[in-house]
């Protein structure tokens, strides 16, 4: 089965940016999706598909998608981005989604 | 707006089985495209997909736990469910359902449910 592969922490001090990768086979090929979950929350969507932003998410979250890794950035970090961030897809070869192995956020 | 709620027992014995209630407002799982899944997520641990069910009925489950997984709707009352059966310690997580639309990620979710499961 499709497997998508995050590193399990990233830090960084505020007002810098913190790109987290997504790893998957052919990844480019896929629309990405991305959320953010902090503690004790339900997770919330950030980015989709590769690269749009919800209505009412900051310009900071930015999402890329090329050969076998997707990036989520955020830009200009601040103290409220700690947080878990997880990549989703569709794995159309065998109808079902997929969730990253989750990166941790912490800011510095 | 959109708003979804999971229900369900909190404790569950192990080889029961398990019913959650997905009940959702702000949307019509009769509308073409629009589906409602259901995740859960270990204590510190990652999220995982369960299933997913389709405003024409189709059906979609996890492969690995697929034996065990069924999901239903009920469109008149907005609810979704789903059953797993012979419950094990190791499925103890929140359980969450949420909305799928047009484009294949989850845009809205419920706030999640904890089961534990233990003699």
């Amino acid at each position: 089965s499709y497997v998508l592969t995050q590193p399990p922490s990233v830090s960084v001090a505020p007002g810098q940016t913190a790109r987290i990768t997504c790893g998957g086979n052919n990844i480019g090929s896929k629309s990405v999706h991305w959320y953010q979950q902090k503690p004790g929350q339900a997770p919330v969507l950030v980015v989709y598909d590769d690269s749009d932003r919800p209505s009412g998410i900051p310009e900071r979250f930015s999402g890329s998608n090329s050969g076998n890794t997707a990036t989520l950035t955020i830009s200009r970090v601040e103290a409220g981005d700690e947080a878990d961030y997880y990549c989703q897809v569709w794995d159309s070869s065998s109808d079902h989604h997929v969730f990253g192995t989750g990166t941790k956020v912490t800011v510095l | 707006q959109i708003t979804l709620k999971e229900s369900g027992p909190t404790l569950v014995k192990p080889t029961q089985t398990l019913t959650l209630t997905c009940t959702f407002s702000g949307f019509s799982l009769s509308t073409s495209g629009v589906g409602v899944g259901w995740i859960r997520q270990p204590p510190g641990k990652a999220l995982e997909w369960l299933a997913l069910i389709y405003w024409d009925d189709d059906k979609r489950y996890s492969p690995s736990l697929k034996s065990r997984l069924t999901i239903t709707k009920d469109t008149s009352k907005n609810q979704v469910v789903l059953t797993m059966t012979n419950m094990d310690p190791v499925d103890t997580a929140t359980y969450y359902c949420a909305h799928e639309g047009t484009r294949y990620y989850f845009d809205y979710w419920g706030q999640g449910t904890l089961v534990t499961v233990s003699s």
